[in-house]
């Protein structure tokens, strides 16, 4: 497709569950981010991958989470154990990669922690 | 502490007024600056960028400034329209190479 893919698009686990969240980025986008946005906040940067190197993960909250990225393509978000708090949109975006690049994002992952 | 502001979390225009959002930021040095709107339910949409040596950036109706002495971004939407209703997001260059968001500010603009 043309635009960043996110699967599911909402998801809903029973605390203490793993899920995966999915994220098909623009073709040809080296860089891809995930972002964890709450109810009324902005996006709060969890990862950053340059292909397949995560060249960031200081945003990620927990060794709970974990994202990859083997291919340089296709990433994927993994929350083990899942917690109340973990419920948010988790947004992925892309860019080409250069500087001055401009983010394209998914429309998100709503993940629903019970 | 880092931190990222944008003027209010709310803001009602009447329709035809000109809209001004401000994004202010603390202990970052970025070389440019983004803004994104959002719709309900939706990812963030690009909208302009501006960088550090530029003081105003113009696209249709839309108008960003950028202060580096002050740390501020002001965000100007003119001849607003209901369509315009939004979050706006500002966003800059954070500690390496990831991208910092505001909170945003919800824009309603009224008929």
């Amino acid at each position: 497709g043309a635009g960043v893919s996110q699967s599911p698009r909402y998801k809903v686990a029973k605390r203490g569950q793993d899920v995966a969240l999915r994220c098909d980025p623009i073709s040809g986008h080296v860089s891809l981010f995930w972002y964890q946005q709450a109810l009324g906040q902005g996006p709060e940067f969890l990862t950053y991958f340059q292909n397949e190197a995560q060249l960031d993960k200081s945003g990620l909250p927990s060794d709970r989470f974990f994202a990859e990225r083997p291919e340089g393509s296709v990433s994927t978000l993994k929350i083990q154990r899942t917690q109340q708090e973990d419920s948010a949109v988790y947004l992925c975006a892309s860019s080409l990669g250069g500087a001055y690049e401009k983010l394209f994002f998914g429309s998100g992952t709503q993940l629903s922690v019970l | 502490s880092q931190k990222i502001e944008q003027n209010s979390e709310a803001l009602n225009i009447q329709e035809g007024k000109t809209a001004t959002l401000t994004c202010n930021y603390t202990n970052y040095s970025p070389a440019y600056l983004q803004w994104y709107r959002q719709d309900p339910g939706r990812g963030p949409v690009f909208l302009l960028l501006i960088r550090e040596n530029e003081k105003e950036k113009r696209k249709e109706r839309l108008k960003v400034t950028f202060d580096t002495t002050l740390k501020q971004s002001l965000f100007h939407i003119t001849a607003s329209q209901p369509a315009d209703s939004a979050t706006y997001l500002c966003a800059l260059e954070g500690n390496g190479q990831n991208f910092v968001f505001g909170p945003g500010t919800r824009l309603s603009v009224l008929p």
